[in-house]
């Protein structure tokens, strides 16, 4: 079975911090992983997506998430935090025989604090 | 580019009565659009696929008389909600696949639906 955990409801970080939002996969073969953002009353963002190759992704808004494929992590990190990141972070693992499913993880809040 | 659009963005409606959410790919052709549902401070369940042209497939679990979905055109997806109760209050996000797009969704700013 495909899924997503995200193990932390919230992440706080001062304005200026570097941030992490974890994520960690199960999946049978290679994943197909995605980080999503969410703001208020509004729908999902992408921001990046790992299917192949260099373990570092780089996406949108100064954020980047590196595969691990030894820890089945994906997290989602930004060398230095914006109040306006502040927003809801889905990460989704797209199903392996079923391109149309998406399982997203349960969701973090992140809190930047000037 | 890869806009979705979603129309209304609430409604109220009273219980008993039925209500259409329509969802529409902007600049793209949207072969599959998908209709899910979002509780507060949860996160979205999938409710059905739908494909241009052809029946909706959906999720275990959800109604299909209850929530119609129509996939007229390759740009507009509808999702009826019929004879609406007050646990049909959601939050409802559309997200759409383009005919040459195969790894990620684009999604509508969603609907917000109180039924009173």
């Amino acid at each position: 079975a495909q899924s997503v955990a995200q193990p932390e409801d919230q992440v706080n970080v001062a304005e200026g911090n570097p941030l992490t939002v974890k994520c960690t996969y199960s999946v049978s073969g290679n994943p197909y992983l995605f980080w999503y953002v969410q703001y208020p009353n509004r729908g999902l963002q992408f921001l990046l997506k790992y299917i192949t190759g260099d373990n570092l992704v780089k996406g949108s808004y100064g954020f980047e998430a590196e595969f691990n494929k030894s820890q089945t992590s994906f997290h989602l990190k930004k060398p230095s935090a914006l109040v306006s990141d502040s927003a809801l972070y889905f990460c989704a693992v797209r199903a392996l025989y079923n391109f149309n499913k998406f399982y997203f993880g349960s969701g973090t809040k992140l809190n930047v604090k000037p | 580019g890869a806009v979705v659009s979603q129309h209304p963005s609430w409604v109220i409606c009273k219980s008993g009565t039925s209500v259409k959410i329509e969802c529409r790919s902007l600049d793209f052709q949207a072969t599959t659009m998908f209709w899910y549902r979002q509780f507060p401070k949860q996160s979205l369940m999938l409710m059905a696929t739908s494909n241009e042209g052809s029946k909706a497939t959906y999720e275990q679990g959800v109604e299909k008389d209850k929530f119609l979905i129509n996939h007229a055109s390759l740009t507009l997806s509808t999702l009826t909600v019929t004879s609406a109760h007050p646990e049909d209050s959601s939050f409802y996000i559309c997200s759409a696949r383009s005919a040459g797009g195969v790894y990620e969704q684009y999604f509508g700013p969603g609907t917000r639906l109180t039924v009173t």
